[in-house]
């Protein structure tokens, strides 16, 4: 398996612009999750799925911020409209089981977002 | 939310030297996580600890957790440039939650 593919890698956008970021997870994995990471507040979790359902999104900043993902291979956060405050690093990752039991989850690449 | 705390925030040393991280948290994890991040990566699983007192080794890598599963801490033996990094301890809170890490720099 080629791991969590997240695209882009980097986007740079102006304010009031939307953006969307993408994710393919690792086939078979039921939960996917939407981190963000800054200097300031570290790794922050947005949002996971569990088998394409959204369960908690008590941590996405704002309405400006959605994510869907309307199959097993793939999800999106769409930012609208986008503002500096939301530059940041985005990371999608997949586990196979809620309760990480040694595994882990897989992260991906990472999406550097820049709001200009 | 529960909240761990890693310290030191940054760390600079010398290839071959010994160091220790550290993170601590209030409450209780099932069990605890650190994993690696390099730059422009995401962060990779190291190790999972789950029982108190547990001790893990990795190579040049020592993990421990503590008897209370409240805290952890990680230590590097003769540490080399290859280890240069952010590393994160995460506590298995349903979903894991992240300390903010420690940076780590080898200078050669």
């Amino acid at each position: 398996d080629a791991g969590v593919i997240q695209s882009p890698r980097h986007e740079v956008t102006e304010m009031g612009q939307e953006v969307t970021l993408r994710c393919k997870p690792i086939s078979g994995h039921d939960y996917l999750f939407w981190y963000r990471q800054t200097m300031m507040r570290g790794l922050e979790l947005l949002i996971y799925f569990n088998n394409n359902v959204p369960i908690d999104d008590s941590g996405m900043p704002e309405d400006r911020f959605s994510a869907k993902m309307p199959n097993a291979s793939f999800s999106t956060l769409k930012i609208q409209p986008s503002e500096p405050r939301d530059s940041a690093v985005y990371f999608c990752a997949s586990s196979l089981y809620f309760r990480t039991d040694g595994n882990g989850y897989t992260f991906g690449s990472g999406t550097r977002l820049t709001v200009v | 939310t529960q909240l761990l705390e890693q310290s030191p925030q940054f760390l600079s040393i010398q290839e071959g030297e010994n160091l220790t991280v550290y993170c601590n948290s209030s409450s209780v994890f099932s069990s605890l996580q650190w994993y690696r991040q390099e730059p422009g990566e995401g962060p990779v699983l190291l190790v999972t600890v789950v029982t108190g007192g547990e001790v893990k080794k990795l190579k040049r890598l020592t993990f421990q957790f503590g008897d209370a599963r409240k805290d952890s801490s990680l230590h590097i033996t003769a540490a080399q440039t290859g280890d240069t990094g952010l590393y994160l301890c995460a506590g298995d809170d349903t979903p894991l939650v992240f300390g903010k890490g420690t940076r780590l720099s080898v200078i050669a």
